[in-house]
């Protein structure tokens, strides 16, 4: 596709329950970032990705966060046992390069997160 | 934590009017980027300046950055009613994995 893709747009989830986002990137990008943007707020760093290498998780809220990238290409973003704070934007983006150049990122349109 | 923080936090102008933003941050940096967000959804990115830069210019904007003072404006020149949306600056975190976002400043642009 031509931009970064996220799935679903809207969910709407009751307390406890786990949900899956999805994000696909752009083809070639080796680099995914998963962010979170909660009401009035800047976005917040929750994962990122680079090729093969581990991956940056040092910004997940919590345990019940969790995130997969398979193949180097879509990923996953996975939220246990939802609460009520969990309730934001989740904004997928992917770029070219990463570590020591901070390249243009793209943006995705979000998943709008809400707990119930 | 947030890199960069906005002035103001929010802005109402009349079309055909010069907007500008402001930002500072706390750590050195690499480059700074200024990013749009329209309606709360996905982020566009507007311009990159790179730390040996202290004016770039696309279109109408035109960035400055000072890092003597870890700061760094946008201005948009003759603003339209299309250009209401929130602005961000970002900086890359000191690992090099993500970008660090202020909490961004809302301007209206009124015809």
């Amino acid at each position: 596709g031509a931009g970064v893709s996220q799935s679903p747009s809207n969910k709407v989830t009751e307390k406890g329950k786990d949900v899956e986002l999805r994000c696909d990137p752009i083809s070639g990008h080796t680099a995914l970032y998963w962010y979170r943007q909660s009401l009035g707020q800047g976005l917040e760093f929750l994962i990122y990705f680079q090729g093969n290498s581990a991956p940056d998780k040092s910004g997940l809220p919590s345990d019940r966060f969790s995130a997969e990238r398979t193949g180097g290409s879509v990923s996953t973003l996975t939220i246990q046992r939802t609460q009520q704070e969990d309730s934001a934007v989740y904004l997928c983006a992917s770029s070219f390069a990463s570590g020591g150049r901070r390249d243009e990122q793209f943006f995705g349109p979000g998943t709008r997160l809400t707990v119930l | 934590s947030q890199q960069g923080e906005e002035d103001p936090q929010a802005l109402s102008i009349q079309e055909g009017e010069n907007a500008t933003m402001n930002c500072s941050y706390k750590t050195s940096i690499n480059n700074l980027q200024w990013y749009r967000q329209n309606s709360g959804r996905g982020l566009v990115h507007l311009i990159l300046i790179r730390s040996n830069e202290r004016e770039k210019h696309s279109g109408r904007l035109r960035v400055t950055l000072d890092t003597s003072k870890k700061s760094s404006s946008l201005l948009i020149t003759a603003s339209r009613a299309a250009d209401t949306a929130s602005y961000f600056c970002a900086t890359g975190n000191q690992a090099g994995t993500a970008l660090i976002f202020g909490k961004g400043t809302t301007l209206s642009v009124s015809s």
